[in-house]
């Protein structure tokens, strides 16, 4: 079984400032790892995934994550934010051969001008 | 219309009324999936069908009933629910069961009177 801790339940943060959520997993078994963004009133969204390859992935809308394997990690970085990221953050990992996906508890950005 | 669609958006029940969800993907999937989410907690999975066969039943109550008619519909039955039952219903799919990205609606805001 996996689990997935999100660090921080909410994150303000200024317009045009650099943010960062951070991610960590546990598991028995490789992984693969997404994160998801919901807007509000809307379904989740994926951003980005990581499945093998360079530990570095980048997704949509600017975003990129850092996949970590010793530190168990997978934290999520925009280098400037619009004040239409302000959204929820989901972070998830599965197992290779499996379909379960373990969801973190989110983390709340609110982008202020 | 495209993606993953859900119907009604905003339900608002009694709690011995019976209603359903319903969920549509238009892209062709083999697998869907049923979602709760509460406030800042995980997305709970709650039922997982593929190819019309129901594979998960993750300890959900009997007073929710899946039915999947096809591969591009999926039916959340409701009745005798409780107030603790209230939260965002997530339907999602995706192209097979492992393996793969899962794609998702908007949700149903439920709440139980």
């Amino acid at each position: 079984a996996q689990s997935v801790t999100q660090l921080d339940s909410q994150v303000p943060v200024f317009e045009e400032a650099p943010v960062e959520l951070r991610c960590n997993y546990s598991s028995s078994v490789s992984v693969y790892l997404f994160w998801y963004v919901q807007y509000p009133n809307q379904g989740l969204q994926l951003l980005l995934k990581y499945l093998s390859g360079s530990t570095l992935v980048k997704g949509i809308n600017g975003f990129e994550a850092e996949f970590n394997k010793s530190q168990t990690s997978f934290h999520l970085r925009k280098p400037s934010v619009h004040i239409s990221d302000t959204a929820e953050y989901f972070c998830a990992v599965r197992s290779l051969n499996d379909y379960k996906l373990s969801f973190g508890a989110g983390t709340t950005v609110t982008v202020r001008a | 219309e495209t993606g993953v669609t859900q119907t009604p958006r905003h339900l608002v029940m009694g709690m011995t009324n019976k209603k359903s969800l319903k969920c549509e993907q238009h892209l062709g999937h083999n697998a869907m999936y049923w979602y709760k989410q509460s406030a800042k907690k995980p997305l709970e999975l709650m039922f997982v069908y593929s190819l019309e066969e129901r594979v998960e039943n993750n300890s959900v109550p009997s007073r929710f009933s899946p039915e999947c008619p096809n591969s591009s519909h999926l039916f959340l039955h409701l009745h005798t629910l409780q107030p603790e039952d209230s939260a965002l219903y997530l339907c999602a799919s995706s192209p097979r069961l492992a393996g793969d990205e899962q794609f998702f609606g908007p949700g149903t805001r439920l709440t139980v009177l």
